[in-house]
């Protein structure tokens, strides 16, 4: 069964320091891979997504993901944290060749302090 | 240009009754997801249709829910009767398709209170 593990549900980085969350993803055949980013009381919203073109994916406000096949893995980086980054981040996979249904880890909360 | 549209925002009722959540997809998009997300369980799927087709709907916790699509652009989700424990965020979601890369667009969401 496919599955995505975020590690740490709380991150808390100071303003100007590297952001570093991690995903972790187990799937039998080649994943497509998607982070979401969620501020509070809104919908979420796609920050970046994997779709096998290439490796390192750059996204909207900063951030970028690497997809590592060797480790399983997708973490999303942002080298220099802003006040307004402060959200909870999901990761989400979808099967390669399936249709429809993303699963979403259980999320990070991330906070930055001044 | 207008995103998911969900109604109402914000849902507080008693248990034992009924409650219709309602989403306006963003036009043309063809697929159509209902997500639940609590403290304890995070998101989760409940249904999602296909040009206004249900194809997977694996995730409805029990009979007491249910979903329509009668057109391509509404689709409710009832839950009668209502119990404390279905107390949660609900999202909407469309994308135009539902190929493996296709983005989700996720709606505001109505936060639901069964007391």
């Amino acid at each position: 069964a496919q599955s995505v593990t975020q590690l740490g549900s709380h991150v808390s980085v100071s303003e100007g320091a590297l952001v570093l969350l991690r995903c972790n993803y187990s799937s039998s055949v080649p994943p497509y891979l998607f982070w979401y980013v969620q501020y509070p009381n809104q919908g979420l919203q796609l920050l970046l997504k994997y779709t096998s073109a290439a490796t390192l994916v750059k996204g909207i406000n900063g951030f970028e993901a690497e997809f590592k096949k060797s480790e399983t893995s997708f973490h999303l980086t942002k080298p220099s944290a802003h006040m307004s980054d402060a959200a909870e981040y999901f990761c989400a996979v979808r099967p390669g060749g399936s249709q429809g249904n993303l699963i979403f880890g259980k999320g990070t909360k991330l906070s930055v302090k001044p | 240009d207008a995103g998911v549209i969900q109604s109402p925002r914000h849902e507080v009722t008693e248990m034992g009754q009924e409650v219709t959540l309602r989403c306006k997809p963003i036009s043309g998009h063809n697929s159509l997801f209902w997500y639940r997300q609590t403290m304890m369980r995070g998101l989760e799927l409940l249904i999602y249709f296909n040009n206004n087709v249900p194809i997977d709907d694996s995730g409805m916790p029990e009979d007491r829910f249910s979903a329509k699509m009668p057109n391509a652009s509404f689709s409710t989700l009832k839950i009668q009767p209502s119990e404390p424990r279905d107390s949660a965020v609900y999202f909407c979601a469309s994308s135009i398709g539902q190929g493996p890369t296709d983005t989700q667009y996720f709606g505001p969401g109505t936060r639901l209170t069964v007391l």
